[in-house]
Order: structure tokens, then sequence, then C-alpha cells
């Protein structure tokens, strides 16, 4: 079975740091590339950034609202995901997911989510 | 302001059928598969449709999705008053700032 963990979310100040964590099992992590999405409160999805498989060189892309402050990278040889958020502004508020994209090419979709971890950016 | 645009609500009364639209552009929809996503209340999203209109396992034949051009729809036949939850269609945008993009999400009221 699929499985997504998250961990690491919490409160912080404006302008501080947070690195969450994604534990995966039930696949061959390496295969997949991995992406973060987040979710305001009350509001739609919004797509953080992503980080490719081992064959795509584990190149990483980011939304224009964290390139330059969050860093996404990967430890295959411990399935883990890791967000690292940095100068956190209190727009960065929101549940934090963990996602699996479903096969290599660009729009596969994301077929498998973790439960959800809130960050919450206080002033 | 979500790159791509869906209703922000629709209803039906159970048993009855509704089509929920997701409209972009060249650069996303034109050029890439969509999928949809449900968002169940305080539940993390689930992959409905990939590929246009294909199913993961274990999603009822209940749940179509179709593309064409610029736009896709999702539709949902013998709603049920468990279908009530959030609709997301998703994709990837091919243009300069290229990622993930989404809809802002379509509630579902099953009457």
């Amino acid at each position: 079975e699929v499985q997504l963990v998250e961990s690491g979310g919490g409160l912080v100040q404006a302008g501080g740091s947070l690195r969450l964590s994604c534990a995966a099992s039930g696949f061959t992590f390496s295969d997949h590339h991995m992406d973060w999405v987040r979710q305001a409160p009350g509001k739609g999805l919004e797509w953080v950034g992503r980080t490719r498989n081992k064959v795509n060189s584990y190149t990483t892309e980011y939304a224009a609202s964290v390139k330059g402050r969050f860093i996404i990278s990967r430890d295959d040889s411990k399935n883990s995901l890791y967000l690292q958020m940095n100068s956190l502004k209190i727009e960065d508020t929101a549940v934090y997911y963990c996602t699996r994209e479903k096969y290599s090419y660009d729009s596969s979709g994301l077929d498998y989510w973790g439960q959800g971890n809130l960050v919450t950016v206080s002033s | 302001q979500s790159v791509l645009t869906q209703p922000p609500s629709v209803s039906a009364a159970p048993g009855q059928e509704v089509a929920i639209s997701c409209s972009g552009s060249s650069s996303n929809i034109g050029d890439n598969y969509v999928s949809w996503y449900q968002q169940l209340p305080g539940t993390a999203p689930k992959l409905l449709i990939y590929d246009n209109n294909k199913r993961p396992s274990g999603i009822p034949d209940r749940f179509s999705g179709s593309k064409s051009g610029t736009s896709a729809t999702l539709g949902i036949t013998g709603l049920q008053t468990g279908d009530e939850a959030d609709y997301y269609c998703g994709t990837w945008d091919s243009s300069l700032s290229a990622g993930q993009v989404f809809g802002g999400g379509t509630k579902l009221t099953v009457l």
C-alpha cells in the first residue's frame, strides 16, 4: 500500500524557517517525480514545486511565489522527500501536501497525497 | 486568481448527473493532459481522472472526463450524497513559468 506521511509542520514567525519531511512507502520511490502542493485555509490548491526522479537527474522546479525561498530535495536511500522553507511570509500559511506523480511525463496527475501538514506563519 | 477557470459551485439532486467545466489556454489544457481531483471535507485531495479520461483503480465509472481544445469537463452520474465535495481540475502549464496549475475548485452540493 502506497503511503506518504508528512511531518515537521507547526507555528513559525514571519522571516523564519521550517523543514517539512515526507516519508514514502509501498512503492519504488526513486522511480517517481515528487511534488509539494499547498492549500491556504479555505482556499484552493497551489503547486509549490517538484523534484524529478533519478533518471531525470533529480532536477527541481518551483512556483514563482516560492522560488528563491523554498528548496525541495529528496533522499532515495531513505525514501524521503523534503521541503526547506526559508524567509517565510504570512501568506505561506497553508496545509502542505506531499504528492506523487503517477508517471514521468509532466501532466500525468498526482495519484497519491499525504495527509497534509499545517504550517502557520505568524507576525 | 487561478490559471484554470472552474465554476465556484454546482448542485443537483441525488440520482441526477452534473458536469463541471474547466477552462484554460493553449499552454496548459491545450497542450497537456488534464486530471481531476475530489476533496471531501477535511481530507486530502484524491485523484479521480488522469490523462483526460482515465480512472485510477477503484474509481467508479460514474465519474468520467473529457477534453476538447482548451477546455475539459468532469461528468458525474447517479449522484450520491457522498459525492458532496470540492472538485479541482489540474494540468501542466508549458509556458515560461512552467508548473502544475489548478482550477479554483468547484463545490458540488447534492440537494
